[in-house]
């Protein structure tokens, strides 16, 4: 079983649409982190959330983890193409070594 | 600037083969890991290390090893190579433990896609 599930698991939209992708999980994180990966290359770190019903803020893109930080959503505003990527949630565990765990991602695709 | 270097890229192997993966980082970065990511399941913490001389498993690390003789290099050694480790792995490095920020912040390699028949 996964720690984190993401879903949807595929969204496909058109250029210009709003759309959310949630990030679930029944254990409690330290922090979170969303990260985007493109084909052919590892992911990318897009935010890091902290404290409970934290929002952040990057462009179009809106973050928030949830007051009871165990999960968290991912809020994207007039999509674009550019946008088009899979959407991995992350969440920190500390056990004396820090260790991320991933979500089962979402893959997103913009239609222009 | 480098920053994680995986080699090779690409690779098959038959079952039962052995083989390492590379990974080598140029930023002087303490914590190095390497994960697998396979279809809906994002990725899998497999081993990492804290630093030189120091190794610790993941999640999944049943048929693979790690040593970490050098600050810059992590390679994944596969030991008897079965189907079930056809994935993409990957190698990510942060100079201090991940936390997302800071000096915490995981970079990550461009990935080795690994084919086992």
């Amino acid at each position: 079983t996964q720690l984190l599930e993401q879903s949807p698991q595929f969204l496909s939209i058109q250029e210009g649409e709003n759309l959310t992708v949630y990030c679930n999980s029944s254990s409690v994180f330290s922090s979170l982190q969303w990260y985007r990966q493109e084909p052919g290359e590892g992911p990318v770190l897009l935010v890091t959330v902290v404290t409970g019903g934290e929002v952040k803020k990057l462009k179009r893109l809106t973050f928030q983890f949830g007051d009871a930080r165990k999960d968290s959503s991912l809020h994207i505003t007039a999509a674009q193409p550019g946008d088009t990527g899979l959407y991995l949630c992350a969440g920190l565990i500390q056990t004396g070594a820090n260790n991320l765990f991933f979500g089962t991602g979402t893959r997103l695709t913009v239609i222009p | 600037n480098a920053g994680v270097t995986q080699t090779p890229k690409f690779q098959v192997l038959k079952t039962g083969q052995s083989m390492t993966l590379q990974c080598a980082q140029d930023m002087n970065h303490e914590y190095m890991s390497w994960y697998r990511q396979d279809p809906g399941m994002g990725l899998r913490l497999i081993h990492y290390s804290v630093g030189a001389g120091i190794t610790d498993q993941g999640e999944v690390p049943n048929g693979y090893n790690v040593s970490r003789s050098t600050t810059e290099d992590f390679p994944l050694r596969l030991l008897s190579a079965a189907p079930s480790q056809t994935s993409v792995y990957f190698c990510a490095s942060s100079l201090g433990l991940p936390t997302g920020f800071g000096n915490g912040e995981l970079f990550f390699g461009e990935g080795s896609r690994l084919t086992v028949l």
